[in-house]
């Protein structure tokens, strides 16, 4: 069926490290959202991004979307324990279907 | 109010009990979505409402799973004869947007237990 697949599912850092989590979808997407959710959390909207190509930045994450339109990534620069929390894509991928699709996540535990 | 409220925060059910989860949603906000999130896994979409358009059920899991939104704000969430694999975390998101192009904003969730 037509979903987000996002890789890796989890992966575990030094403090400092840079941390890059991939979301690719089976279908072109009109827009692509990332969310945050931290450990017993909720998610929370981190960006959406909607031309191709775009690269959108917000101070130590940087956010890029593919110019398929059938991509995306999200990339941490040094990485703080602030971080850890599992990080969501999340996309329009049914036509048919009205709701946005979640990707499945990644965990990112960030080690002091 | 000032952001998407749910309740129970933790409800524990007997199995073949009925269980009745609510939001609210962020005030004129006319997308309104129901997730199921299960332990250290993504978010299942269950059911979609906009505005007063019909709902999407599609996924919805079963039979004993059924959604309304009364008055395009409050919504509620029935889950009958609950079975110990509906156990799970119930996320509400709701949206400005007719078009996905808007920010969700999510509950803190109904953690539900089925025992």
């Amino acid at each position: 069926g037509q979903q987000v697949m996002q890789i890796p599912q989890y992966q575990h850092v030094q403090e400092g490290e840079d941390f890059t989590t991939y979301c690719n979808s089976s279908t072109t997407l009109s827009n692509i959202q990332w969310y945050k959710q931290r450990p017993g959390g909720h998610p929370v909207f981190l960006i959406q991004l909607v031309k191709s190509g775009e690269v959108k930045k917000q101070k130590r994450l940087t956010f890029q979307f593919g110019e398929a339109k059938k991509n995306s990534s999200l990339h941490i620069t040094a990485t703080q324990t602030t971080d850890v929390g599992t990080y969501f894509c999340a996309g329009p991928v049914d036509t048919s279907r009205r709701a946005l699709t979640f990707g499945s996540g990644t965990r990112l535990q960030v080690q002091p | 109010g000032a952001g998407v409220s749910q309740s129970p925060s933790n409800k524990v059910t007997e199995k073949g009990k009925d269980v009745e989860l609510r939001c609210d949603p962020i005030s004129g906000h006319t997308a309104l979505y129901w997730y199921r999130q299960s332990l250290g896994q993504g978010l299942e979409f269950l059911i979609y409402f906009q505005g007063n358009s019909a709902p999407d059920k599609s996924g919805l899991p079963s039979d004993r799973f059924s959604a309304e939104r009364t008055g395009g704000s409050v919504s509620t969430l029935t889950i009958q004869r609950t079975q110990q694999e509906d156990s799970a975390v119930y996320l509400c998101a709701s949206t400005t947007s007719r078009d996905r192009m808007a920010e969700a904003f999510f509950g803190q969730g109904t953690r539900l237990t089925v025992v």
